[in-house]
């Protein structure tokens, strides 16, 4: 059965700082691209990040570039996202995602059920 | 950066026939992937790469893909259908994935 359940989420300040996690299981992690998806309440899907199969090319939406880092640790078959400097409007649902590629643009067609982060004083 | 844009909303019968258009500049040129999400769950694949279908979705979902127009066709709609449909490209000078606005089909 493959599995992705994401964990970190929370209610957080402005400004402060959130690790996501999300551990995969039940196919080669380590052959397919990951990305983070977010979803606002009541809106539609944004596309975060992406690193590729072995990290070696990691892509950012302009909303989150240079605040957000995706990683990955192929031994431990986990996704990160280090988020940093953290604005009400990242306000969101955060999903894992797998692609169906190393690289990105084949699809995705693998989806955790989603960690919540909520930036509030 | 590049924009895909979709109807708001869909409503149609039982039975009857659905269209969801995702409209950007040459989409043509691009490989369109979409999604249905119900609410409270993550989105499910239902069509990759233009017109292909993943294992598990009926045959009743269909996609097409030309000049500034892509089109998710659902036939046979059924109760179960209702759901919140996303279009996707691949960016491929950015490297980023793009959705599209969503729409949301009513099932009469």
């Amino acid at each position: 059965q493959v599995h992705l359940v994401e964990s970190g989420g929370g209610v957080v300040q402005p400004g402060r700082s959130l690790r996501l996690s999300c551990a995969a299981s039940g196919f080669t992690f380590s052959l397919s691209a990951m990305h983070w998806v977010r979803q606002a309440p009541g809106k539609g899907l944004e596309w975060v990040a992406v690193t590729w199969y072995d990290g070696s090319e990691k892509f950012y939406a302009d909303s989150v570039k240079g605040r957000f880092t995706i990683s990955r640790d192929n031994s431990k078959n986990t996704l990160y996202l280090q988020m940093n400097t953290l604005r009400a409007e990242d306000t969101a649902v955060y999903f894992c995602v797998r692609d169906r590629g190393s690289g990105g643009g084949s699809g995705t067609d693998v989806w955790g059920q989603g960690t919540t982060v909520t930036v509030s004083s | 950066s590049y924009v895909l844009t979709q109807p708001p909303s869909v409503s149609v019968a039982p039975g009857k026939t659905a269209r969801i258009t995702c409209g950007g500049t040459n989409i043509g040129t691009y490989s369109v992937h979409w999604y249905q999400q119900k609410p409270g769950q993550a989105p499910v694949l239902v069509i990759y790469y233009d017109t292909n279908r993943p294992s598990g979705i009926p045959e009743r979902f269909s996609g097409s893909n030309s000049g500034n127009t892509a089109t998710l066709t659902i036939s046979t709609v059924e109760a179960g259908d209702e759901a919140d449909y996303y279009c996707q490209v691949w960016h491929t000078s950015s490297s980023r994935y793009v959705f599209g606005t969503g729409t949301k089909v009513t099932v009469l």
